[in-house]
This record gives C-alpha cells, structure tokens and sequence, in this order.
C-alpha cells in the first residue's frame, strides 16, 4: 500500500489566481473526496469522484471543479481564488461503501 | 444546528487518565468514523463504526444508533496521544462522502 499523496504540501497564491492540487489515490481505490478545513473547523465536503465520474457535490461555488483520471488520481481546481479560501485541503480514497477511508497529508493553500 | 456535534471542545488530561469524547449526530447514518488529526494537518482513520463495539489498542469506540451518538474512549492516556480527534459520519443512502464534526483539541500533559 502506497497510502493517499498530495502535492504540493504547501502553496501561496495571490487572490484572483488560479491553482491546482493533486492527490494520488490508495493503490486499488476508486472513490476520490476532497475536503476543505478552515482553520480551528472540522473539514467540509467539496466533491467526490468515483470511476472518473463527479458523483456528489458538497455546497462549493463553480470556480471549484476537478477531476478523476483512468488511474483514480485527482485534481482539485480552484478558479479566482480568494482570501477565503485559504484553507488545508484534503484529499480521501476509498473502495467501496464497506471500507473505511485513507487520508491524504493535505495541501495548506495561502492566498493573499 | 450542526449535524455533527463532539464535546468537548478542548480537553486536558494528566498523562494516566482515562478520556472521553463524545460526538452526536442528528441524520441517519450508516457509518460513523473517528479520526485523529496531528499538527501538520495528517488525518488517521481510527476507526469505522456501523454498530455496538470497536477495541484497537488502548482505544474504544461505541455507538448506540437510537439514541445517534457515539463515543471515543483512550485508557491510560499518554502525551503522544495530544491531537485533534474528529467524529465524522456517512449518511444513509448518500454519497461516499463525510460529514465532520468540528473535533475535539486534546492535550496531555506528562
């Protein structure tokens, strides 16, 4: 088992850019959910991806969108970006309803 | 109202003792997770939990699906186990993804 690696570790943007965040699944998971956790908060739901598919969708705005490849990787799109949204994104893999999930370090994104 | 709800908030312990968090929920569920976060931002699965009982080491969690709350238990707490512990749960017939508690900040000191 390889476990859930994000890239980068840490990022500073400047508000009104645009970033992208990575996240390598568990070896053999298909099931890809990213996470936003504000600091002192417990993390929110911004989408999840299964088979290359968006399959849920937590209550983040458009300029939030991703993507799930052939190999289960992610990408996590963030679009004018700003203050607020600087936050440590988590990426989880999962297989299947009955297995628990596998975290990701996360990526600490400061936009500023 | 959130939908998860843990107290306490903040807990300090003395090395030695026995604690307890507790997380209620107020949906239907069908699993409920414990995990462990460190500084840094790394989350840990602890445990999953659909019903009754789960032991790993000296840590216990219990759920009692009527009344929606589970519990997480650490016997003879140590400082390594100082971390934020966060109660996050799937609800029934939904997606995979989690809702999360806000967590649970413990220090323990030697």
């Amino acid at each position: 088992e390889t476990g859930v690696t994000q890239s980068p570790t840490h990022l500073i943007k400047t508000r009104g850019q645009q970033v992208t965040l990575r996240c390598s699944s568990q070896s053999g998971h298909n099931t890809v959910s990213w996470y936003q956790q504000a600091l002192g908060q417990g993390p929110q739901f911004i989408f999840q991806y299964y088979r290359e598919e968006e399959n849920g969708r937590g209550n983040f705005p458009p300029r939030f969108s991703g993507l799930q490849f052939p190999n289960y990787s992610s990408e996590l799109n963030v679009n004018a970006l700003e203050l607020d949204d600087s936050a440590l994104y988590l990426c989880a893999s999962s297989l299947d309803l009955s297995y628990g999930y596998t975290f990701g370090s996360g990526t600490r994104l400061t936009v500023v | 109202k959130n939908e998860v709800e843990q107290s306490p908030q903040n807990l300090t312990a003395q090395e030695g003792e026995f604690i307890t968090i507790n997380c209620s929920y107020s949906v239907g569920i069908s699993a409920l997770h414990w995990l462990q976060q460190h500084p840094g931002g790394g989350i840990v699965s602890l445990f999953m939990l659909s019903s009754g009982k789960k032991k790993h080491g000296r840590l216990i969690a219990t759920i009692n699906i009527q009344e929606k709350h589970s519990s997480l238990h650490i016997t003879a707490s140590h400082p390594r186990d100082s971390a934020v512990y966060i109660c996050a749960v799937r609800e029934s017939g939904s997606a995979r993804q989690l809702t999360f508690g806000s967590g649970t900040q413990l220090t323990v000191l030697p």
